[in-house]
């Protein structure tokens, strides 16, 4: 039973247009909510968070959006950049637990066309 | 500051043989994981610890073992490899917050 899910595979989207990624969680212990960006051969590095208490969190071109009724949460990437073309991983967590209860999802393939 | 290193970064083994994976920060960090990654299946938590001389299990342990000795550094051990562990392994570490810094991965094959 897959706790945290990112439905869609991969994304294509042209340059300067706007990235959606969706992420959905079934556990409502989670309270913290990550991204994070692998490009290949590397390991994933941390983009943006967001804590239950709030339903946006935003840092430069990326936002996060946090609907907690509908256990749904978005990364928004505006303006897309060719060197936006990643994997990016969905997490969720129970916040001050250091990291041993994150729930990764499965990854979405993001292509920036240029 | 190196960050999250991982030794070796690829390896190939044959059914049964045993091999250590290495992992060392130099952030001071107290938590660190050992995740692997297989396709579709996101990360997923093999064992972690969350101080020197502390180890625990996560959601997939069994075939493997770990230590830490030292603050330092995460050993991950395969006894009797098997090709179901043919899979990318990372490292990461994390302060007591959840933001985790990961290593760049080591492939291996298991024949």
């Amino acid at each position: 039973d897959q706790q945290v899910k990112q439905n869609s595979p991969s994304l294509s989207v042209q340059e300067g247009r706007i990235s959606i990624l969706n992420c959905d969680y079934t556990n409502s212990m989670f309270d913290y909510f990550l991204w994070y960006k692998k490009y290949p051969a590397e390991g994933p590095t941390f983009l943006i968070s967001i804590s239950s208490i709030k339903d946006k969190n935003e840092d430069g071109r990326f936002t996060v959006f946090l609907n907690k009724s509908a256990k749904h949460l978005s990364l928004h990437i505006v303006p897309s950049q060719p060197g936006d073309s990643a994997v990016y991983f969905c997490a969720a967590s129970e916040s001050n637990t250091g990291g041993f209860k994150t729930i990764f999802g499965a990854g979405t393939r993001l292509f920036v066309k240029a | 500051n190196a960050g999250v290193t991982q030794t070796p970064k690829f390896r190939v083994l044959k059914t049964g043989q045993s091999m250590t994976l290495l992992c060392a920060q130099d952030m001071n960090h107290e938590y660190m994981y050992w995740y692997r990654q297989d396709p579709g299946m996101g990360l997923r938590l093999i064992h972690y610890s969350v101080g020197e001389g502390t180890t625990a299990k996560g959601e997939v342990p069994d075939g493997y073992n770990v230590s830490r000795l030292k603050k330092q550094n995460f050993l991950l051990g395969l006894e009797s490899a098997a090709p179901s562990q043919t899979s990318v392994y990372f490292c990461a570490s994390s302060r007591l917050g959840n933001e985790q810094f990961f290593g760049p991965g080591t492939r291996l094959t298991v024949l």
